[in-house]
């Protein structure tokens, strides 16, 4: 089954303890894409990646690192988390540029 | 960057009315305007979308039009069904690689 796997779908943790978010499809998909998602705040992208050892910033990139080693996988590094990060998290791949978007499960994230 | 203002934040109609989201962008060389819906605890899921080079798509009972000189595109549901019952994003890319998102639009249909 075509689909976009994050991990873990719920996370609580403390202020300044690292923590990766995993994110993994299975399309051989080009472009991946990381969005946070706050009440009244809509989507907001933190950084996206358009192949392998390619990525930039979106609109939020502050307090976040990402990297794309494999095709694959696009995982969300919070190297020092702080309470403005608690947040629900999604993933997105796409074919290409300007396409059709297939987020993942979400992660619903929170620092205390 | 691009700002993306989306209207209204609620919206309930009566099943088998119309309802109409309304979305403007500034950057004028934001050229792809995908819509999105999310059900409650969901994922978003693309329900469709327009280039800059289109006024209009139609998807059975789901049509998008675009103003480029007004910059402003909208989201209209015919026939709507309970099942219609999300909130819907728009959402603006001048590359194709950066994504910009409305606040959401929340629609209830009333049976």
């Amino acid at each position: 089954e075509a689909q976009v796997t994050q991990n873990p779908r719920y996370l609580i943790t403390v202020t300044g303890k690292k923590l990766t978010v995993t994110c993994s499809q299975n399309m051989n998909h080009e472009y991946m894409s990381w969005y946070r998602q706050d009440p009244g705040l809509g989507l907001r992208q933190i950084y996206y990646s358009m192949n392998v050892e390619v990525t930039d910033k979106g609109d939020v990139p502050e307090g976040y690192k990402v990297s794309r080693k494999e095709k694959r996988n696009f995982p969300l590094i919070l190297e020092s988390p702080s309470p403005n990060q608690t947040s629900l998290y999604f993933c997105a791949s796409s074919l290409g540029t300007a396409t059709e978007a297939f987020f993942g499960q979400g992660t619903r994230l929170t620092v205390v | 960057g691009e700002n993306v203002e989306q209207h209204p934040s609620t919206l309930s109609v009566q099943e088998g009315d119309s309802a109409v989201i309304k979305c403007t962008y500034s950057d004028s060389a934001s050229n792809y305007f995908p819509w999105y819906k999310q059900e409650l605890g969901k994922r978003p899921q693309l329900i469709i979308d327009i280039r800059s080079n289109v006024g209009e798509k139609k998807d059975q009972r789901i049509a998008v039009t675009l103003n480029k000189t007004a910059k402003h595109f909208s989201l209209h549901i015919t026939e709507t069904q309970p099942e219609d019952s999300a909130v819907y994003f728009c959402a603006a890319s001048p590359t194709g690689n950066q994504f910009y998102f409305g606040t959401g639009t929340s629609l209830t249909v009333i049976p």
